[in-house]
Order: structure tokens, then sequence, then C-alpha cells
């Protein structure tokens, strides 16, 4: 079973503050890495696949990017806002292609 | 508007009770996949199948059954529920090569 770390686990910020969460896996048997985020009562929504080393993804104010070679990857969101309120997960497709969740980060944007 | 669908939402239970949640895709998906999740941990794979017929188990080991008898329709089943089994419960499916997850809604059961 891969290890996938998030952190912080949770995190409080104002509106309008940029912020970011790291994703740590092991950097042997990478095949993708994945971002979720995920409102309450909601279903996960995918936000990004990466799958080569220094790929950089952006979707209006939030981007992540990927270190393959390290076992990171990280996502941005720049000018948050109370709807960015969700639990943001990463999950690593290993050579087994199954995907591999870590425990998210808890992100509340404050108004 | 969701493209796979889990019946029922919620669900609360009494113990030794049968079960089955249901799970529908209507995007012609292959692959298909049972998700566990308890409060405040995350999500493991119990089952999944990449085609009709074609079911395995995850790497958390789960006492449900599965089936894929049609390509839309993947059940999970418990055959006799526990407390032990109270947890969310999300399907989801995907396409070819390496896309994103299509995730439902999600079960929450709690057996009593």
């Amino acid at each position: 079973i891969l290890n996938v770390e998030q952190s912080p686990q949770s995190l409080h910020v104002q509106e309008g503050d940029s912020t970011n969460f790291t994703c740590s896996f092991p950097s042997s048997n990478f095949y993708a890495l994945h971002w979720y985020r995920w409102e309450t009562a909601k279903s996960p929504e995918a936000l990004f696949v990466m799958t080569l080393n220094g790929d950089e993804k952006k979707k209006g104010r939030i981007s992540a990017t990927l270190n393959t070679k390290e076992g990171y990857s990280y996502l941005y969101i720049k000018g948050s806002q109370p709807e960015d309120s969700a639990t943001y997960l990463c999950a690593l497709s290993g050579s087994a292609r199954q995907l591999t969740f870590g425990s998210g980060t808890q992100l509340t944007v404050l108004p | 508007e969701a493209d796979i669908y889990q019946t029922p939402r919620y669900l609360v239970i009494g113990t030794g009770k049968k079960i089955t949640l249901e799970c529908s895709q209507t995007m012609g998906h292959d692959k298909m996949y049972w998700y566990q999740q308890d409060p405040g941990m995350e999500l493991h794979l119990i089952h999944y199948s990449y085609g009709v017929n074609s079911t395995e188990k995850g790497d958390l080991s789960s006492e449900s059954t599965v089936s894929r008898i049609r390509t839309e329709h993947f059940p999970l089943t418990l055959e006799s529920a526990r407390p032990s089994h109270t947890s969310q419960y999300l399907c989801a499916s995907s396409g070819e090569g390496e896309p994103p997850l299509h995730f439902g809604n999600g079960t929450r059961l709690t057996v009593t």
C-alpha cells in the first residue's frame, strides 16, 4: 500500500488570502497524481490529473505543481473565497493503477 | 447534473440485516470502484471492476461483496451488517487511460 501524506490536516484562512497545501508520496512506482475537491454534502470533484515531472496545471484561481523526483505536489489557491471551503484530496496512481488517497486538507475560508 | 447515482443516501439498519448499496452510472464507463471512508480517515478502495463479470478486492479488506452484471450497475452487498460496518461508502467510475474518477454522493451507513 502506497503512503500518501497531506499537510496541513486543516487550515483556516481569511477571504482574499492565498494559500497552499502539500501532498507527499513515494517517488518510486509513480504513474499519476490526482487532486480532488470535496465540498460538504457533495461528491468529490476532480481538479487535476498530472503525470509528468514539472507539470503545472491551472483552473481559475487554483493551480497545482508536481515534482515526481522528490515526491510532492503543491496545490495553490489564489485569493481564497468562502466557496473554496472544502476538503482537498490528493491521490496517487501507482504501478497497479489503483488510486491511494491521502487523508485530505480541510480548508475553511472565513468571510 | 449527476452521472453516477448512489442510493440510499443515508441508511440506519440493525445488526444482522442484509443490505445492498446501489450504484449506477450513465457514462458507459468500464471501470467502477467502491471506496470506504471512516470519519477523518482516508478513502480506502474495497472493490473494483474493470468490466462486466470482472470484480476484484481492493486494498482494504471488506466483508462486503460486489457484482457487475451490467456495465452501468455495480451494487455492493453486506450479507449480515455489523456495527463495524458503520461508515461512508462512495462509488466511482472512470473511463480509459488515466482519467479522473467520477464519484457518486455516497451512502452513509449506520449499523445499530
